[in-house]
């Protein structure tokens, strides 16, 4: 159990909808990452929230946007679905600063009907 | 698309025998990581790396982070059924952002 929680752990909803899923990063780890995974892609860096601010982005979508609270948490939310946007979708989080480990949740898997 | 070429993209070997898979890049990482990623579950830490030239074991899992920055390797000795998965090798580049940059994978299959 590497600390980072993510739900849900499926999500099956049609094309066009929008959804959130939700990201608790370990105790004390400041930056939270999200990452797509795909059978076509990979692991693709999306986006990055260090203590409440957005500190990089990646091939995210416009689509789709994330947000850290006050607590932490993060959310990445996914509007207008397309079949395409069927994927695993990773939170990782890591402390602070360049060279940090980052230890990843168990992922949100989406399916776009 | 993805910046790191992982190989080989499986491998299938007896159980007892090393492992041996590679990550190259056409440019330069300051730090190095390898995962490991079993079906429904997100990647697992092996090994992290911070220094060019650095060696780094992990009980039975050796490291090493390329002179050059750009190449890493993942040793794994006397394998065992447990081993299977997929290896993830991952560089970040360090600064305001350090977003991992993934290889591939190498998926490993092994006969008991």
């Amino acid at each position: 159990d590497s600390g980072v929680t993510q739900t849900p752990k499926h999500l099956i909803t049609a094309t066009g909808q929008r959804v959130t899923l939700r990201c608790s990063p370990r105790s004390g780890d400041l930056s939270v990452y999200w990452y797509q995974q795909s059978l076509d892609q990979g692991l693709q860096f999306l986006i990055q929230y260090y203590n409440g601010e957005e500190r990089a982005k990646g091939n995210i979508l416009e689509r789709f946007s994330a947000q850290q609270f006050p607590d932490l948490h993060s959310e990445l939310n996914l509007s207008s679905l397309e079949l395409g946007d069927s994927a695993l979708y990773f939170c990782a989080s890591s402390f602070r600063g360049p060279g940090n480990e980052q230890f990843f949740g168990p992922g949100t898997r989406l399916t776009v009907l | 698309g993805q910046q790191l070429n992982q190989s080989p993209q499986s491998m299938f070997i007896q159980e007892g025998e090393d492992v041996s898979m590679n990550c190259t890049s056409s440019s330069i990482f300051n730090t190095w990581l390898w995962y490991k990623q079993e079906p429904g579950e997100g990647p697992v830490l092996l090994i992290a790396l911070y220094k060019a030239g650095e060696l780094t074991s992990n009980g039975r899992l050796t490291a090493q982070f390329g002179i050059t920055r750009k190449d890493s390797f993942l040793n794994i000795s006397a394998s065992i059924p447990s081993d299977v998965g997929i290896y993830f090798c991952a560089g970040s580049r360090g600064g305001a952002g350090n977003m991992l940059t993934f290889g591939g994978g190498t998926r490993l299959m092994v006969k008991p």
